[in-house]
């Protein structure tokens, strides 16, 4: 089945330890998308990719970085965590064109924890 | 005023009941509606999907827009515990680039 993954599911890190998370899609999609999402809050878009074109968002800190090496995948690195990033990262995907461009598709995310 | 407007509830239903999810928002431009369905720590799941104005029926559920009153439904019939989640709602439409604007959510309980 076609679909979005992510990994890990849940990663510990410490406070200011760099921490690289991971999103692959079997979809075929243009578009890649990171969300932070806290509890009882909706999903906030941190950046996303068209293709190769990276877009981030006025309000996402510089702490924040990502990198789309190809189409299938694409990584979110937190270069210093704070206790404040502790959330839920969520990955998503859309065609970005044509029938059904704004429907995204989204990975069952990863759970990190700041200590 | 956010953009999107979601009662977050909880909401508590018996079995069987009609549920009726809803959504104001403030922007006329948009034009594509959604409305997803997450389960406690897991992804959103795309429940429904609707262009412009108008009823859309899959199964048990039904999305409604109503851009005149800027005001979008999800009904879902004959509820089940396993409907129990948090849905959102979510709209685009306002450029080029595909992104999405999310209510809070509604947190839903069925209860057996």
């Amino acid at each position: 089945d076609a679909m979005v993954i992510q990994n890990p599911r849940y990663q510990v890190t410490q406070f200011g330890k760099p921490v690289t998370l991971s999103c692959s899609q079997t979809l075929n999609h243009n578009v890649m998308y990171w969300y932070q999402q806290k509890s009882s809050q909706a999903p906030k878009l941190l950046f996303h990719y068209y293709d190769k074109d990276f877009n981030n968002e006025a309000d996402t800190p510089d702490n924040f970085q990502s990198r789309r090496p190809n189409t299938s995948f694409c990584f979110l690195d937190i270069r210093s965590p704070g206790l404040g990033d502790a959330a839920m990262y969520l990955c998503a995907t859309s065609r970005g064109g044509g029938i059904g461009a704004y429907e995204q598709y989204f990975g069952p995310g990863t759970r990190l924890t700041v200590t | 005023q956010k953009e999107v407007e979601q009662d977050p509830g909880p909401l508590s239903v018996p079995e069987g009941a009609i549920v009726s999810l809803n959504c104001t928002y403030s922007n006329s431009a948009f034009q594509y509606f959604m409305w997803y369905r997450q389960y406690s720590r897991k992804g959103p799941e795309l429940l429904m999907y609707t262009y412009s104005s108008g009823n859309k029926e899959d199964g048990r559920f039904t999305a409604q827009v109503d851009k005149s009153s800027k005001y979008i439904s999800l009904f879902i019939r004959d509820s089940q515990p396993s409907d129990s989640a948090t849905y959102l709602c979510a709209m685009s439409g306002l450029d080029s680039s595909y992104k999405l604007i999310f209510g809070s959510g509604t947190r839903l309980l069925v209860r057996p």
